[in-house]
């Protein structure tokens, strides 16, 4: 099993492109969720989805857009970059409640907005 | 609302003396607290999970950690450090802690622990 997997891996973009980061994962999880990294910040979350075809808002959703039209993937979409949204992105997945602590993390997408 | 502290932003240790990484949370109920580790360009992996089980937790790799009510802590501690575990360590509580579709996880700031040879 490959687990979590994010593409791309690293990403640089100008100032109001935008961007489609995807996330895919073969546990048959219910649960996927997109989280920021920054530097003293600890993770944020983004948005997740609690199963296909739901979406729902975090802590820090502004700027961000998701969709979870297939079960395994999870897309996080970036309308207009701001430089404000350089960061590192990790995707992660878990199974439905009472499990829904441990979750899988893939290896993050480092984005840098220029 | 639900919160951890890690007390320490970086930590630095020799190679077989023990590891102290310490959080204190807040909570107005019983929490579920977790740890989690992540390796240099890695995503993050669970180490360990409190659930108002047993007090003492043991995790992968040797580590452990004790949730003490009446410190509001939950310190996560090994006897004897190896290279392989410098790394970023998480502090994590559960919002809310019993379930619940919107169950949602609160990240420390993390824990840089170095390890000398």
């Amino acid at each position: 099993n490959a687990g979590v997997t994010q593409t791309p891996k690293f990403r640089v973009l100008k100032t109001g492109q935008s961007m489609t980061l995807l996330c895919a994962q073969d546990m048959n999880h219910e649960y996927m969720y997109w989280y920021r990294q920054d530097p003293g910040m600890g993770l944020r979350l983004i948005h997740y989805s609690v199963g296909e075809g739901t979406t729902a808002k975090g802590e820090v959703p502004d700027g961000y857009n998701v969709s979870r039209l297939k079960k395994q993937n999870f897309l996080l979409g970036l309308e207009s970059a701001a430089p404000s949204q350089t960061s590192v992105y990790f995707c992660a997945s878990s199974y439905t409640h009472p499990f829904q602590e441990t979750q899988y993390f893939g290896p993050g997408t480092r984005l840098l907005v220029l | 609302a639900q919160s951890v502290t890690q007390l320490d932003s970086h930590v630095s240790v020799s190679e077989g003396t023990p590891v102290l990484l310490r959080c204190n949370y807040s909570s107005s109920y019983s929490p579920s607290l977790f740890w989690y580790v992540q390796h240099p360009n890695k995503g993050l992996q669970l180490l360990l999970k409190y659930t108002s089980a047993a007090t003492l937790v043991k995790g992968i790799n040797g580590f452990e950690a004790e949730f003490k009510k009446s410190e509001t802590s939950f310190h996560l501690t090994k006897p004897s450090a190896h290279m392989s575990d410098a790394a970023e360590y998480f502090c994590v509580v559960s919002d809310p802690p019993y379930g619940g579709a919107t169950n949602k996880l609160i990240f420390g700031t993390g824990t840089l622990l170095a390890v000398q040879p």
